[in-house]
């Protein structure tokens, strides 16, 4: 298996523009998650999916922000308009039987 | 609510030398916990995870760590650093068999470096 499949691995764009980061969790997995990691804050789980469900999106810093799980092979994390305080690096995470696989991520830079 | 409190963000170690990172939580239940190890530009990876049973919990590359209900602890452990250990370690706890298992809170982080 290819594992959990981010892009792009980098996203370099203006404030106010639209970003989507694309995520392709492992086959067979029934949770995708999704988690901003920053020097600040550490890592911070945004939303959470089951079964292409969104259960949890309490992590979700504000309506800029929004995610989508159309089906059990993708799923994306808007946010827009982007702000520089946005700038970040963002995980998509699959998971089977409590164990967590990362994707290696986008790094996020919002000029 | 849980919480994972990891004491120092950064420790170094000499080559050969005793690993320990520390990780205290808090939960209202009893907890899953996990390490997990993320080397640069990658995304985190599970080292070990304890759930039930046995309170030493063996992991890959060596690294071990034991549940300590009484100190709410679980310290991870390698006897020997090597210099492939350079990496930051992250502690997580999740609410176990109360549902929810799957959503974890990672503590902030601790980097390591092995000194040659």
């Amino acid at each position: 298996d290819a594992g959990v499949i981010q892009s792009p691995r980098h996203e370099v764009t203006e404030m106010g523009q639209e970003v989507t980061l694309r995520c392709k969790p492992i086959s067979g997995h029934n949770s995708l998650f999704w988690y901003r990691q920053t020097m600040m804050r550490g890592l911070e789980l945004l939303i959470y999916f089951n079964n292409n469900v969104p259960i949890d999106d309490s992590g979700m810093p504000e309506d800029r922000f929004s995610a989508k799980m159309p089906n059990a092979s993708f799923s994306t994390l808007k946010i827009q308009p982007s702000e520089p305080r946005d700038s970040a690096v963002y995980f998509c995470a699959s998971s089977r039987f409590e164990k967590l696989f990362f994707g290696s991520g986008t790094q996020l830079s919002v000029l | 609510a849980q919480s994972v409190t990891q004491l120092g963000s950064h420790v170094s170690v000499s080559e050969g030398a005793l690993v320990l990172l520390r990780c205290n939580y808090s939960s209202s239940v009893p907890p899953y916990l996990f390490w997990y190890v993320q080397y640069p530009n990658q995304g985190l990876q599970l080292l070990l995870k304890y759930t039930t049973g046995a309170t030493l919990v063996k992991g890959i590359n060596g690294f071990e760590a034991e549940f300590k209900k009484s100190e709410t602890s679980f310290h991870l452990t390698k006897p020997s650093a090597h210099m492939s250990d350079a990496a930051e370690y992250f502690c997580a706890v999740s609410r176990g068999n109360q549902g929810g298992s799957e959503k974890l809170v990672f503590g902030k982080g601790t980097k390591l470096t092995v000194n040659p």
